[in-house]
Formats: structure tokens, C-alpha cells, sequence
């Protein structure tokens, strides 16, 4: 089984709203990640966890907060966002660093 | 640094015709390599991963892609396309020296017509 799941499927927040991303794997992977994906374009890297631990931050604003609980979920908190940060957001995991990556089928964040 | 180009930005091709998506890669050292593609609203599904051995790779909905490594390149083909083949397809490559873990490139949609 390949499947990383992520709930809500769909979101819609105001910009002094809290809320947070959920992402689910059962594969065992020890590497998670957080993508942004904007209308035809490719996924950015946003976070990567290795081990549970946070070992890469593409320099994204502090309005997002990743969270790791344990090997199995990921969660991205998000505050005081931007009508820009509206995206696609994507989770992904890997058995390894550098390795494929499997993808959730992602979150639309709309902030209005 | 690496980086992946797909040249065509959207290809339109006819229901059962063959098809051929572009990918080039630049990197000083050997690189994993893979298609992914996304359906409208949904993530990406790894559809092809090249990592070592055979340099022809399939998948189970009849793509393949060849890893060639003096032309740096990791086409994707189709014999004959399906409507339901209509989507977006990024490649990308993993680099052993980048801690970005994946480098995608601009996407390519392809449609098939009728």
C-alpha cells in the first residue's frame, strides 16, 4: 500500500483564522515533506522531516509551523495567512532521503 | 546544482496516437529520475522512477521512459494514448548532493483529443 492520506480535502480560512493540515502515512517512512502548489506549476518544497526531526526549511514564513507527533503523521499549522498562501497544499513520504516520494492527494487552501 | 527541463509546455495528441514527452536534466553527478503525473484536483502519482540497472523503465498503464545518460534525457512514450491519459506530467530528479531531495520541472500538460 502506497497511500499517504490528508485531511481536509478542501479549506477555507480567513486571515485571522488558526487552522492546521493533517497528513497520514502507514508505509513507514522515515522521511515527510509539506509542498505549496500553485495553479500550473510545479510543487515547492515547503519542509522536510527526516527521522521526525525538521532537517530542511525552504526559508518559508513563520505563519506556517510544521509539526511532527510521531513517524506516522505530519501537521502544518497555519496563522494569519495571505490571500497569496492560497494553494494546493501537498504531503509527501519516502522510505529514504532522496528516495521516490509518495504523495497525499492534497489539501486547496483558499484564505479570504 | 540540478536542474530538469521539459521543453513542451503542453502537447495535444489524438486518441491512440503515440506520444512523446520531453525531459532533460543537468547534473555533475548521477541523479534518480522520475515521472510523476497529476490529475485535475489531485496529487501527484508516481507513475515511472528510475534509480539503477535497465535503462528502460515501465509502468503498469503502458508509459515507459529511457534513462540516456550522454544525452542526459528521461523521455516518456506512449505507443497509444487513452482520453483518460489527459493530465499533467512533471519530471524530476534526485540529486545524492542536494538537500532538496527533488527538483521538478515546469510540468507538461498533455491532452488527448478525440
Amino acid at each position: 500500500d502506497t497511500e499517504v492520506t490528508q485531511t481536509p480535502k478542501h479549506l477555507v480560512m480567513g486571515m485571522t483564522n488558526k487552522k492546521s493540515l493533517k497528513c497520514e502515512q502507514h508505509m513507514g517512512h522515515r522521511a515527510m515533506y509539506w509542498y505549496k502548489q500553485k495553479a500550473k506549476k510545479p510543487p515547492e518544497l515547503m519542509f522536510v522531516y527526516s527521522y521526525e526531526k525538521l532537517s530542511i526549511n525552504e526559508s518559508v514564513p513563520s505563519r506556517f509551523s510544521p509539526e511532527c507527533p510521531n513517524s506516522s503523521l505530519l501537521n502544518l499549522h497555519l496563522h494569519a495567512l495571505q490571500p497569496e498562501d492560497s494553494a494546493l497544499y501537498l504531503c509527501a513520504s519516502s522510505p529514504k532521503a532522496r528516495a521516490e516520494q509518495y504523495f497525499g492527494p492534497g489539501t486547496r487552501l483558499t484564505v479570504t | 546544482a540540478q536542474s530538469v527541463t521539459q521543453l513542451d509546455s503542453q502537447v495535444p495528441v489524438f486518441e491512440e496516437a503515440p506520444v512523446e514527452l520531453r525531459c532533460n536534466y543537468s547534473s555533475s553527478v548521477s541523479v534518480y529520475l522520475f515521472w510523476y503525473v497529476q490529475y485535475p484536483n489531485q496529487g501527484l502519482q508516481l507513475l515511472l522512477k528510475y534509480l539503477s540497472g535497465s535503462t528502460l523503465v515501465e509502468s503498469i498503464n503502458g508509459f515507459e521512459a529511457e534513462f540516456n545518460k550522454s544525452q542526459t534525457s528521461f523521455h516518456l512514450r506512449k505507443p497509444s494514448v487513452h482520453i483518460s491519459d489527459t493530465a499533467e506530467y512533471f519530471c524530476a530528479v534526485s540529486d545524492p548532493l542536494s538537500a532538496r531531495q527533488l527538483t521538478f520541472g515546469s510540468g507538461t500538460q498533455l491532452t488527448v483529443l478525440p
